[in-house]
């Protein structure tokens, strides 16, 4: 069955700790990326990644953090830095082919409550 | 970097009517313009895509259309049914790592 996994899909932390959440694809992707939603929000970049070992910040990048060390995962820690980091996060991944854009598929979201 | 604007931000029309969302991009390089279609506490799945180099595609009841000289694109639903009820977000993209700008989305309810 492929797909991307997000897990968990409800996350509750107190404010000052940091959490990592957990993206795993099976679709043999290069590309993957880390968006947040809040409400009433289009999504928003926060991470991308386009090849093992290599990240990219993206538009809101502050308090995060990521890394890539295998081509299947692309964890991402939400620091205690981040302000206001209670949000839908998603993550998504693509193929990726030189100057042709491909679609991202997306994992089903976790929800992060930070209080 | 680009900027992409959707309107409306809600739309509520009768099950069986048509439904159009609109959305304007600044980039002109943009080549890319998937629109995606979100179910509360579920990710976005694409529904429809097309590239700079076709004006229209449809796909049984959804259909986009794209004037590259405005810089504007539209998603038309046709025959609405209660089942189309969800969020729609537009976005463009132009190749840059495949970098995906969205639109800030159209809450869509069809009413049976």
């Amino acid at each position: 069955d492929g797909g991307i996994t997000q897990s968990p899909k409800y996350l509750f932390r107190k404010e000052g700790q940091n959490v990592t959440l957990s993206c795993e694809q099976n679709l043999n992707h290069d590309a993957m990326y880390w968006y947040r939603q809040d409400p009433g929000q289009g999504l928003r970049l926060i991470y991308y990644s386009q090849i093992v070992n290599d990240f990219q910040k993206g538009d809101i990048a502050e308090g995060y953090s990521v890394s890539r060390e295998k081509k299947e995962s692309f964890p991402l820690t939400v620091t205690s830095a981040q302000k206001n980091p209670t949000a839908f996060y998603l993550c998504a991944s693509s193929p990726t082919s030189g100057r042709i854009t491909y679609e991202q598929y997306f994992g089903p979201g976790t929800r992060l409550t930070v209080t | 970097g680009e900027n992409v604007e959707q309107h409306p931000s809600t739309l509520s029309v009768q099950e069986g009517d048509s439904a159009v969302i609109k959305c304007t991009y600044s980039d002109s390089a943009s080549n890319y313009f998937p629109w995606y279609k979100q179910e509360l506490g579920k990710g976005p799945q694409l529904i429809i895509d097309i590239r700079s180099n076709v004006g229209e595609k449809k796909d049984q009841r959804i259909a986009v259309t794209l004037n590259k000289t405005a810089k504007h694109f539209s998603l038309h639903i046709t025959e609405t049914q209660p089942e189309d009820s969800a969020v729609y977000f537009c976005a463009a993209s132009w190749g840059n790592f495949n970098k995906f700008y969205f639109g800030s989305g159209t809450k869509l309810n069809v009413k049976p």
